[in-house]
């Protein structure tokens, strides 16, 4: 069975402090694909990043960067200098390699609060 | 290009009725994809629909069926409506040919149960 965990329930930094949000992932595919996902308040998943299983290298996209462990199962996600903005619900999610199913095994999510 | 959408916005309902949400799939995509996501919790899958036919179901009763039409736009269905069925319902459309799985959210239909 495939399991995503996200430890933290909730975390509160300062403005411009960074930050790091643990995911950890359970499963028996070889080929697998690990996402992160940001939900304001408004609902809607905003997609962040895309991994695949063979792709071990981190990535960073401007204050984003991905630090994908596959020694660890772990894929976590450092937001630097943090902004008010960043102010969500962030979700790790699974998928595995079955194309027919694409559906995501998501973790309970980290509420990041972003204080001025 | 629009994007994935979800009507209606807020939907509120009695114990025992019925409901259906609608959703159309982002432009190219052929796959449609269901989840439920209750009050501070992750997304959980109900179903998926590929060629007007359900392809894959997450662990949810009977209660919960769906239908994908030619256009490929989808509908979610639910009977006899609990108070735990009050949660977001999210869509999420992906193109099946695609070389890595990707889905594109819609913002959600709110169903409160009372």
């Amino acid at each position: 069975a495939q399991k995503v965990t996200q430890a933290q329930t909730e975390i509160s930094v300062v403005e411009k402090e960074d930050v790091t949000l643990d995911c950890v992932y359970e499963t028996r595919d070889t080929t697998y694909y690990l996402f992160w996902y940001k939900q304001p308040p408004s609902g809607e998943l905003v997609f962040l990043i895309r991994r695949n299983s063979f792709d071990e290298q981190n990535e960073i996209s401007g204050r984003y960067s991905w630090n994908f462990q596959k020694s660890t199962s772990s894929f976590n996600f450092t937001i630097t200098a943090s902004q008010v903005v960043d102010s969500a619900v962030y979700f790790c999610a699974l998928s595995g390699s079955d194309n027919y199913g694409q559906n995501f095994v998501f973790g309970p999510g980290t509420r990041l609060s972003v204080l001025p | 290009d629009a994007g994935v959408t979800q009507s209606p916005t807020h939907l509120i309902k009695t114990r025992g009725q019925q409901v259906t949400l609608r959703c159309s799939p982002k432009s190219g995509h052929d796959t449609v994809s269901w989840y439920q996501q209750a009050l501070g919790q992750g997304p959980q899958f109900i179903f998926q629909y590929y060629e007007e036919e359900e392809r894959q179901r997450g662990n949810f009763p009977d209660r919960f069926s769906g239908h994908q039409f030619p256009n490929y736009s989808s509908e979610l269905n639910v009977n006899a409506l609990l108070l735990g069925d009050s949660a977001l319902y999210l869509c999420a459309s992906s193109f099946l040919g695609a070389s890595y799985n990707e889905q594109f959210f819609g913002p959600g239909t709110r169903l409160t149960v009372l």
